[in-house]
């Protein structure tokens, strides 16, 4: 999976917890990139970055937040999960092409 | 605007027939298409991309076609196998994103019959 880690692999956690997922890359690779995919909506960006402390918003973004302090570290927040936030989160890794994805995370909220 | 559209939903092919997925798009700034193959409970997979000053690509038994005046695309599996069952997903993007900021289609669950 091209260098890169996502834990945890499955979580289940309450409606209102705060919640980080992480993404390791060991390719040194520029862009780190966080979608989420549900059923029948394919893939979608949360947040992406292009560089250390820089971050910037994807198409839904509302309700997380992510931080990139080391070139290969991209942590997701779910500052007070919802249900709606129940869903398979990919980290994915980009250099000067294609995007290379990880394993994902599958997240419950209950 | 943002959107990639992709059909059918789903495909059942038999074994060693043609498996074809179209998408289509509105973006015209976009000039990078993959296609992502992926298998329950794994990541998509690159399985071959192209970019808008060709018309077609081909990797093996899979074969991408363009048509940027249509603003169409399609993805077709040639002598499809059972192991090509999987999930096949088209995506666009412009190229200054470097490839991975990416509008996805909705997904195509494949399944070819033995």
């Amino acid at each position: 999976d091209a260098g890169i880690t996502q834990s945890p692999r499955h979580k289940v956690t309450e409606t209102g917890t705060p919640v980080t997922l992480r993404c390791h890359q060991t390719e040194n690779h520029r862009y780190m990139y966080w979608y989420r995919q549900d059923p029948g909506h394919g893939l979608r960006l949360i947040h992406y970055s292009y560089g250390v402390k820089d971050t910037d918003k994807g198409e839904v973004s509302d309700g997380y937040s992510v931080s990139r302090s080391k070139t290969e570290d991209f942590l997701l927040t779910l500052e007070s999960a919802t249900s709606s936030q129940t869903s398979v989160y990919f980290c994915a890794i980009s250099g000067q092409g294609a995007a290379f994805f990880g394993q994902g995370t599958r997240l419950t909220v209950v | 605007q943002q959107q990639v559209k992709q059909s059918p939903q789903s495909l059942i092919v038999q074994k060693g027939g043609i498996s074809i997925i179209n998408c289509a798009y509105e973006n015209t700034a976009f000039d990078y298409f993959p296609w992502y193959q992926q298998f329950p409970g794994k990541g998509p997979a690159l399985l071959i991309a192209i970019r808008p000053d060709v018309s077609e690509k081909k990797e093996g038994r899979f074969t991408i076609s363009f048509n940027k005046s249509a603003k169409q695309f399609s993805l077709h599996i040639m002598d499809s196998q059972p192991g090509d069952s999987a999930t096949y997903f088209c995506a666009a993007s412009m190229a200054r994103y470097q490839g991975g900021k990416l509008i996805f289609g909705q997904g195509t669950e494949l399944s070819v019959k033995p």
